[in-house]
């Protein structure tokens, strides 16, 4: 079964820093990959995803993705983060295994606190 | 676009009693939905996946009497924790796939479950 790991538990940053989220995940077949995203008392929000092509994933509100797959790594990236970027950030991975497409498997999540 | 309804968002009830929670897909059809489970501080655990028309998929682990999955039609999949009991406390989320597609899943805004 696939897994997923996130390195930090809790990140503090000020604001205008650089952000790099770490993503790990074990399987070695094909793999789409997410970022979730869960502002205080939301619902999860898509982020980005990779299914395939450049490995280099831009999504919304100027955060990043690079999927190093010889690493097994799908790390997060944003040059100058804001105090609205406070939020808990997901890792999810979706294994192609058999008739089971779309399950996601997330890690523990990455709660990122911006300082203003 | 894509909203996900879940209800309650929290509810508190003595041992014993049995708790009814509903995921509406709002603005699209959803043949598959899922529910999770999501303890302090750890990643959102895949509970079962949710088929209209047919027999919930449970995953390992999951007690299928304990937590009864109906998906009635291709907007509402209720998940009901029957007599629960105190470990059953925790913070539950569902999320729906549109019809026809495999990924990105959409997710409600979670109900938190605290069982007396």
């Amino acid at each position: 079964a696939q897994s997923v790991s996130q390195h930090n538990h809790h990140v503090i940053l000020s604001e205008a820093a650089s952000l790099e989220l770490g993503c790990n995940y074990s399987y070695g077949g094909t793999v789409n990959l997410f970022w979730y995203v869960q502002y205080p008392g939301q619902h999860l929000q898509l982020l980005l995803k990779y299914f395939s092509g450049d490995p280099l994933v831009k999504g919304i509100k100027g955060f990043e993705a690079e999927f190093i797959k010889s690493k097994f790594s799908f790390n997060l990236r944003k040059p100058s983060v804001q105090w609205s970027d406070t939020a808990e950030y997901f890792c999810a991975v979706n294994a192609h295994s058999g008739g089971s497409n779309y399950k996601l498997t997330f890690g523990k999540g990455t709660l990122l606190t911006v300082n203003p | 676009g894509a909203v996900v309804s879940q209800h309650p968002s929290r509810v508190i009830c003595k041992s014993g009693t049995s708790v009814k929670i509903e995921c509406r897909s709002l603005d699209f059809q959803a043949t598959t939905m899922f529910w999770y489970r999501q303890f302090p501080k750890q990643s959102l655990m895949l509970m079962a996946t949710s088929n209209e028309g047919s027999k919930a998929t449970y995953e390992q682990g999951v007690e299928k009497d304990k937590f009864l999955i109906n998906h009635a039609s291709l907007t509402l999949s209720t998940l009901t924790v029957t007599s629960a009991h105190p470990e059953d406390s925790s913070f539950y989320i569902c999320s729906a796939l549109e019809v026809g597609r495999i990924q990105p899943q959409h997710f409600g805004d979670g109900t938190r479950l605290s069982i007396l």
